[in-house]
């Protein structure tokens, strides 16, 4: 198994440009993530989903749209990238919220940088 | 949203070394992940630990989910346990809240 997978591993954009970055995983998990880091901090949640179809906001949205039209992928979109979203950014997934061992794994991340 | 506080924020040792990481959360979660970033950036996984003590080779973990926090003892440290160690509390929709990162850094 792969586990959690992200494409691309690295991105240079100009501002205002748009791009998609991609999240897959076969461990079918209901529940996917993507989350930020940027330097000295901690990851920070930006959008997440518990299924098929649905999409829900986190704690830093702005800036971003999120697509989850098949369980295994998720999609996390920039359509106007600025150079504040330069950063790190990370997919996870786990089970869903009823399931009574819901660990969270993350895939390598992705190192964006809007010039 | 939930808070989480880590300390100390930087932890210098020698090889050979034992150490304790503390993680305090400002209010209840449902479970605590603890993870090491390796300098190439890469998460891993070291424990899922709700409540009570896990150990896995050196290290183990022990979370009091009644008073808030969880321990991260490192033993017989060695180089290849430096990097940014992060604990992360749990809460509604599997979502994780992350602390700002302990980090370490083992020398010969």
């Amino acid at each position: 198994n792969a586990g959690v997978t992200q494409t691309p591993k690295f991105r240079v954009l100009k501002t205002g440009q748009s791009m998609t970055l991609l999240c897959a995983q076969d461990m079918n998990h209901e529940y996917m993530y993507w989350y930020r880091q940027d330097p000295g901090m901690g990851l920070r949640l930006i959008h997440y989903s518990v299924g098929e179809g649905t999409t829900a906001k986190g704690e830093v949205p702005d800036g971003y749209n999120v697509s989850r039209l098949k369980k295994q992928n998720f999609l996390l979109g920039l359509e106007s990238a600025a150079p504040s979203q330069t950063s790190v950014y990370f997919c996870a997934s786990s089970y869903d919220g009823r399931a009574s061992y819901n660990e969270q794994f993350f895939g390598p991340g992705t190192r964006l940088t809007v010039l | 949203g939930i808070q989480v506080e880590q300390s100390p924020p930087d932890l210098i040792l020698q090889e050979g070394a034992n150490s304790t990481l503390r993680c305090n959360f400002s209010d209840s979660v449902n479970n605590l992940q603890w993870f090491h970033q390796n300098p190439w950036g890469q998460l891993i996984n070291l424990f899922y630990i709700p409540s009570g003590t896990k150990q896995n080779g050196r290290l183990s973990a022990t979370t009091v989910a009644t008073e808030r926090y969880s321990l991260l003892y490192i033993s017989s440290s060695q180089t290849t346990d430096s990097g940014v160690y992060f604990c992360a509390g749990q809460y509604g929709n599997n979502r994780l809240a992350f602390g700002k990162g302990n980090q370490v850094v083992v020398i010969p």
